[in-house]
């Protein structure tokens, strides 16, 4: 199974708004019925940490600023109002028609 | 509070197995809601999908991985373990335990991680 693909970089100003891209196949992020799409953060030396399930939803403590969508083969994850503690790494993750699961290669947000 | 723990030998001769063991507290792993998963990621590099244990012992590993990998559990201990046979410097990485709700594939909580490297 091959990763999915993510930019390597994104980058935006404090209170801006960002998206990032996640795409795949029909076989994962395109499986039909399939919402079982995540994201995740992860700062320098530290676990990754769900920020984004079911393709919309946002675990308890997480912040209204992130958001997830998803349209045939590609998810996004958009972070609005941008902040210094943003700067960090995102994964996205997908359930596959295998029956395994996938991460993206990840994207590095930097916060200018 | 969930937690999960690794821990295990930091570092691995080539052609040996690695060895791990990831250790839960405020959670079961007899619980049928849950998947407990082993995740990777090498050096400076993006997150690898290894594979999952149910309480049953049934498991899903990843292709690419399944003829060198056994995900085992053991309840009496509230445990899950990875074995990674036949390593080679490729496998460096730093390997995380996590927690996957049943019909979900997303993990919701996981270990600190520990960096297990394959060197002579």
């Amino acid at each position: 199974q091959s990763a999915l693909t993510q930019p390597a970089s994104v980058s935006g100003s404090p209170g801006q708004s960002i998206t990032i891209s996640c795409t795949g196949t029909s076989s994962d992020v395109g499986g039909y019925n399939y919402n079982y799409f995540s994201w995740y953060q992860q700062h320098p030396g530290k676990a990754p940490k769900l920020i984004i399930y079911e393709v919309t939803n946002r675990p308890s403590g997480i912040s209204n600023r992130f958001s997830g969508s998803k349209s045939g083969n590609t998810a996004s994850l958009t972070i609005s109002g941008l902040q210094a503690e943003d700067e960090a790494d995102y994964y996205c993750s997908s359930y596959t028609t295998s029956g395994t699961r996938v991460f993206g290669g990840g994207t590095k947000l930097t916060v200018l | 509070q969930v937690q999960l723990q690794e821990s295990g030998p930091g570092l691995v001769k080539p052609s040996e197995t690695l060895s791990l063991t990831c250790t839960v507290s405020g959670a079961s792993v007899t619980s049928g809601a849950y998947y407990w998963s082993w995740i990777r990621q090498p050096p400076g590099k993006g997150l690898e999908w290894i594979g999952y244990v149910y309480y049953s012992g049934s498991a899903n590993y990843n292709p690419s991985l399944t003829t060198r990998v056994t995900i085992s559990v053991d309840t009496s201990k509230n445990q899950f373990s990875l074995k990674l046979s036949s390593v080679t410097a490729a496998d460096t990485a730093v390997y995380y335990c996590a927690r996957e709700p049943r019909s979900s594939a997303w993990h919701d909580y996981w270990g600190q991680g520990t960096l297990v490297t394959v060197s002579s």
